[in-house]
């Protein structure tokens, strides 16, 4: 059964600065996911990573896989305002049930 | 293209009520599922439909039951609402199981006194 952990669950930071937050999954996952969600909305599809070493950028986020290390990172830089928000990774281990297995979710506070 | 629809956007319940969530999308997706998120916590998968005319039980499907009224809608009814069901719930397609790509609807906020 695929697990998925996501860490730190909640993260305050300046404007300006760089960080990290980690997902680590418990068995094989066939592809990872990082969806951002603001307060009282759905869910923004931000990245999906589909290889070992796959890795994506948009913007001040990078995404990142390694399957060996069953750990997927996104990457921020130079943190502004505008991206607070709860970023949650997911993943899909291709058997059993279909859909998604998600992380707690990491809260991001961006103070000016 | 309207997307992923889902009716109502709140509802409050009390004990014991019974009631359908709608879910609807209009992207010719094979694929539907619920979710519910709790507070704290990710999302959790209720059930899902690999094509019309199937469903199947996800990670935490006690309480609920869904149909696949075609391939547009997907519905999930609770028979006997209980304070343990107060949640969020999303919708959600894909074109199938080896689509990548997963879209979601805008929820309904569920409150059960």
């Amino acid at each position: 059964e695929l697990k998925v952990e996501q860490n730190p669950l909640f993260l305050s930071m300046q404007e300006g600065k760089n960080y990290t937050i980690y997902c680590n999954y418990s068995t094989t996952s066939d592809r990872l996911y990082w969806y951002r969600q603001d307060p009282g909305k759905s869910l923004e599809s931000l990245f999906v990573l589909l290889s070992n070493g796959a890795v994506k950028q948009e913007g001040r986020l990078m995404a990142s896989l390694d399957t060996k290390a069953r750990l997927s990172t996104l990457h921020i830089t130079a943190a502004v305002h505008d991206l607070s928000a709860t970023y949650f990774c997911a993943g899909y281990s291709g058997g059993g049930a279909d859909g998604l297995t998600f992380g707690k979710g990491t809260h991001l506070i961006i103070q000016p | 293209n309207a997307g992923v629809t889902q009716t109502p956007k709140f509802q409050v319940l009390k004990t014991g009520q019974s009631m359908t969530l709608q879910c609807a999308q209009d992207m010719n997706h094979n694929s539907m599922y619920w979710y519910r998120q709790d507070p704290g916590m990710g999302l959790r998968l209720i059930y899902y439909s690999a094509s019309e005319g199937t469903t199947d039980k996800g990670e935490v499907p006690n309480g609920y039951n869904v149909s696949r009224l075609n391939k547009r809608e997907f519905s999930l009814r609770l028979e006997s609402a209980a304070p343990s069901q107060t949640s969020v719930y999303f919708c959600a397609s894909s074109r199938g199981r080896n689509s990548y790509e997963q879209y979601f609807g805008p929820g309904t906020r569920l409150t059960v006194t």
